[in-house]
């Protein structure tokens, strides 16, 4: 298994440009979340996904749109990019929601936003 | 706003010395996660506990329901140890709106 894969790993927008985040699993979990890491802070949580068809919400989800069409993929998509979007970006997943269940973290994705 | 905190924020210490790394959260929660980060980047999930102990190897963490705190203990560290380790918990109640993370503890550990 690849288990979470992110693409890409760098990238470098001007302010305003769009565009999309990709992330896949290959483990067939339900749950799926898109974080962001900032110095001095902890992850926070963008938005998230319980299964195909179905997102909400997360703690700073302003400027990010997200879907999921299938299982295996939840791309995260920026709408005009603005430097305070300037970021580490962490995709993860688990089996369910459920309390007991491990959390699966992709390589990450660093972006810069001039 | 529920928090987790995480002390100490930076550690420092020798090989071979035992580490202790502490978490507290402010209300009750499901479950707790103790993940690593090392400089690459990359995110391992270590343990998740909902109640008691666990070991892996040189790795032991514990978590106090009642005091709402969690441990985590290095034995016989090693430099390849060095990294950031993370606190991260699910809080009870229902919603599936993820985890909240502590800041981190950035662990060097010098030869």
């Amino acid at each position: 298994n690849a288990g979470v894969t992110q693409t890409p790993k760098f990238q470098v927008l001007k302010t305003g440009q769009s565009m999309t985040l990709q992330c896949a699993q290959d483990m067939n979990h339900e749950y799926m979340s898109w974080y962001r890491q900032d110095p001095g802070m902890g992850l926070r949580l963008i938005h998230y996904s319980v299964g195909a068809g179905i997102t909400d919400q997360g703690e700073v989800p302003n400027g990010y749109n997200v879907s999921r069409s299938t299982t295996e993929d939840f791309p995260l998509r920026l709408l005009s990019a603005a430097p305070s979007q300037t970021s580490v970006y962490f995709c993860a997943s688990s089996y369910s929601i459920t309390s007991g269940d491990e959390q699966f973290f992709g390589p990450g994705t660093r972006l810069t936003v001039l | 706003k529920n928090e987790v905190e995480q002390s100490p924020q930076n550690l420092t210490a020798q090989e071979g010395e035992f580490i202790t790394i502490n978490c507290s959260y402010s209300v009750g929660i499901s479950a707790l996660h103790w993940l690593q980060q090392h400089p690459g980047g990359g995110i391992v999930s270590l343990f998740m506990l909902s109640s008691g102990k666990k070991k892996h190897g040189r790795l032991i963490a514990t978590i106090n329901i009642q005091e709402k705190h969690s441990s985590l203990h290095i034995t016989a560290s090693h430099p390849r140890d060095s990294a950031v380790y993370i606190c991260a918990v699910r809080y009870s109640g229902g919603g599936a709106d993820g985890l909240t993370f502590g800041k981190g503890t950035h662990l060097i550990i010098q030869p």
